[in-house]
């Protein structure tokens, strides 16, 4: 089955940029999509099809997807930022996968 | 603005059943399709269920096939899931989420309804 691999976790200083991958075979291959969820709040959507922004996502959350690598990068990040952050990519034979999850911790 | 909101949650012992709901308002309900995400407590997000804009196509994760069934009625902008045989592994956070179109992916979620399976 399709899997996804992410780091557990990412520490970063403010201003700094983040960088946070997720791995699986042939990702590139499909759209990734990257969720953030702080604590006690639903996931929100911050990147689609591999680096698109929805509205009201600031501009400094920025996608790349190739070969079997996505990377969610958060360029001059905030105390604000600080939050688990799960890459998702669609399966044929699986449908929606998820990765495990990055806690990204700013300080 | 967009709004899901999630009900039906609560405690249940091993092998009894649950039915959610999750009311939208706010989007063309029927242009989107609708799924069930879970999160188990302290742990990552799993895709469980899918059904189509017009309710034709519907998917399962293997976890649930069989005892989970989704359905929904466009007239009430609602989105159901009825949960069967539950079992203690199915406790979890459950949330709606919308997908627009062939996007495959999540565009907007519902703050989730509590589900406990518990003896």
């Amino acid at each position: 089955s399709f899997e996804l691999t992410q780091p557990p976790s990412v520490s970063v200083s403010p201003g700094q940029t983040a960088n946070i991958t997720c791995s699986g075979e042939k990702l590139g291959d499909t759209y990734a999509s990257w969720y953030q969820q702080k604590p006690g709040q639903s996931p929100l959507l911050v990147i689609y099809q591999d680096s698109r922004r929805p509205s009201g996502i600031p501009e400094r959350f920025s996608g790349s997807n190739s070969g079997n690598t996505a990377t969610l990068t958060i360029s001059g990040t905030q105390t604000m930022d600080e939050a688990d952050y799960y890459c998702q990519a669609w399966d044929s034979t699986t449908l929606y996968v998820f990765g495990p999850g990055t806690r990204v911790t700013v300080l | 603005e967009v709004q899901l909101v999630e009900s039906g949650g609560g405690l249940v012992r091993p092998g009894m059943s649950l039915r959610l709901s999750c009311a939208a308002s706010g989007f063309t309900f029927r242009s989107y399709e609708m799924n069930w995400v879970r999160q188990a407590p302290g742990k990552g997000l799993e895709w469980i269920s899918k059904i189509s804009g017009s309710g034709s196509s519907i998917y399962y994760a293997d976890s649930v096939k069989g005892r989970f069934t989704i359905s929904r009625d466009n007239a009430k902008q609602s989105l159901y899931l009825q949960m069967n045989n539950l079992r203690a592994e199915d406790t979890a956070v459950y949330y709606c989420a919308g997908e627009r179109g062939v996007r495959r992916d999540f565009e907007f979620w519902g703050r989730g309804t509590l589900v406990t399976v518990s003896s």
